[in-house]
């Protein structure tokens, strides 16, 4: 069952522009996170954020995690093509076990040059 | 530092075949996982292991089985390949159990694909 639901589908910007992706979750969860995955690629993580963080940075990276409304955002800024990709935000539920992440469907980003 | 290896890389079966997809990991992880990507479906997890000699049911796994024998492979059985199991899989690792992040690292992937 699908936890994480990415909005937008799909995001086409210019180079230089910031990137916002959102992520809407339906349950209680320890932690949330992103991940990257290039075309024809394997899954890379970018970056967690744990339930009682509201924001967390990492390079050119935010992350913010509003828990009363279930939701989370991923800003890239000054974007580059080679962040061209799809993004994934995957949940960690509360009272789950054995790390396993609920992963939603995914915002496709293109980056213009 | 290899990471998560998977092999093969691509296969095309044909219905009723059986295979097997090898994953293997060499950053002493305990928690093992197999998730199969399928076009606007996502990620979804079809069986995971804890530890050696451990599997457990994911969210579909059905039609497929699994093996930990070593504590650095974990195997994905197709018995009698099916069309609808034509997808992309994925093998993943996370050291949670030594108080890791709940960081999950991915292998490259496997396409397969089923006539």
């Amino acid at each position: 069952s699908q936890q994480g639901e990415e909005d937008p589908q799909a995001l086409s910007i210019q180079e230089g522009e910031n990137a916002t992706m959102n992520c809407s979750y339906k349950t209680s969860i320890n932690n949330l996170q992103w991940y990257r995955q290039n075309s024809g690629r394997g899954l890379v993580h970018l970056i967690l954020i744990r339930s009682n963080e509201r924001e967390k940075h990492s390079g050119r990276l935010r992350v913010t995690l509003d828990t009363s409304k279930k939701s989370s955002s991923l800003l890239i800024t000054a974007s580059r093509a080679a962040d061209t990709a799809s993004y994934f935000c995957a949940t960690d539920p509360y009272g789950g076990s054995q790390g396993n992440l609920i992963f939603g469907k995914g915002t496709k980003l293109s980056v213009k040059p | 530092n290899a990471g998560v290896t998977q092999t093969p890389k691509f296969r095309v079966l044909k219905t009723g075949q059986s295979m097997t997809l090898l994953c293997a990991q060499d950053m002493n992880h305990e928690y093992m996982y197999w998730y199969r990507q399928d076009p606007g479906m996502g990620l979804r997890l079809i069986h995971y292991s804890v530890g050696e000699g451990t599997t457990a049911k994911g969210e579909v796994p059905d039609g497929y089985n699994v093996s930990r024998l070593k504590k650095q492979n974990f195997l994905l059985g197709l018995e009698s390949a099916a069309p609808s199991q034509t997808s992309v899989y994925f093998c993943a690792s996370n050291g949670r159990d030594r108080g890791y992040s709940g960081e999950l690292f991915f292998g490259e992937g496997s396409r397969l694909t089923v006539l």
